[in-house]
């Protein structure tokens, strides 16, 4: 089945250090891949997607790329801000099977000033 | 676009009675989504709807859950004879409909908090 897994956190990292968080994801065929960003006391959003191998989402200086041939979609910063706090949720939407989007379990980043 | 809204935001409720949540969705999404989030893990799919017509449920909704979405506007999502184990944060999403599309993000509400004691 489809399912998606990403690292355990949480994750504190200094302001201004560099961040990387692993998702892989099983599949068939080729889905479309999703980082959602949860910060406290809001409604999940959308931060960036790819909808093909090796295209790269990025938004807010936020990056990651589909790669087919490993099956992941690790988001990377280059450099922290103590407002990056936050969960984020890696997530797939599969080619076949409906519209549902499914997502792994949540990443809690905290940036310490 | 005044965003997804849910409402109650939080409820509290004593084991086996009913509860009923409520979803209103951005006014031109034809797809509503109900999604479940328990404390330390990512939402699970429950249901989605097309405009009124409900198109897939997740074997995680038992007979006790039940959704509807007449005239394909609000949502309602309701548990009979709640159980402890039905506490849990129950989002609403919803998308644009373009055909086939399988990539449209997805907007969330804050979602309702619901407690069984």
């Amino acid at each position: 089945g489809n399912s998606v897994t990403q690292m355990e956190g949480p994750v504190t990292l200094s302001e201004e250090a560099f961040l990387t968080i692993n998702c892989t994801y099983t599949a068939t065929g080729y889905p479309s891949l999703f980082w959602y960003v949860q910060y406290p006391g809001e409604g999940l959003q959308l931060l960036l997607k790819a909808t093909k191998a090796d295209d790269k989402g990025s938004n807010k200086g936020f990056e990651a790329t589909y790669r087919k041939e490993t099956t992941s979609f690790h988001l990377e910063k280059g450099s922290v801000q103590v407002s990056d706090s936050a969960v984020y949720f890696c997530a797939l939407s599969p080619y076949t099977g409906g519209f549902k989007t499914i997502f792994g379990a949540g990443t809690r980043l905290f940036v310490k000033a | 676009d005044t965003g997804v809204s849910q409402n109650p935001r939080h409820k509290i409720t004593k084991r086996g009675q009913n509860v009923t949540f409520r979803c209103d969705p951005i006014s031109e999404h034809n797809r509503l989504y109900w999604y479940r989030q328990t404390l330390g893990q990512g939402p699970e799919f429950l249901t989605y709807f097309q405009n009124e017509a409900q198109l897939e449920k997740s074997r995680l909704l038992s007979d006790r859950f039940s959704a509807e979405r007449p005239k394909g506007s609000f949502s309602t999502l309701e548990i009979q004879r709640t159980e402890q184990g039905d506490s849990a944060m129950y989002l609403c999403a919803s998308s644009p409909d373009r055909g086939r599309s399988t990539n449209e993000k997805l907007f969330f509400g804050s979602g309702t908090q619901l407690s069984v004691l």
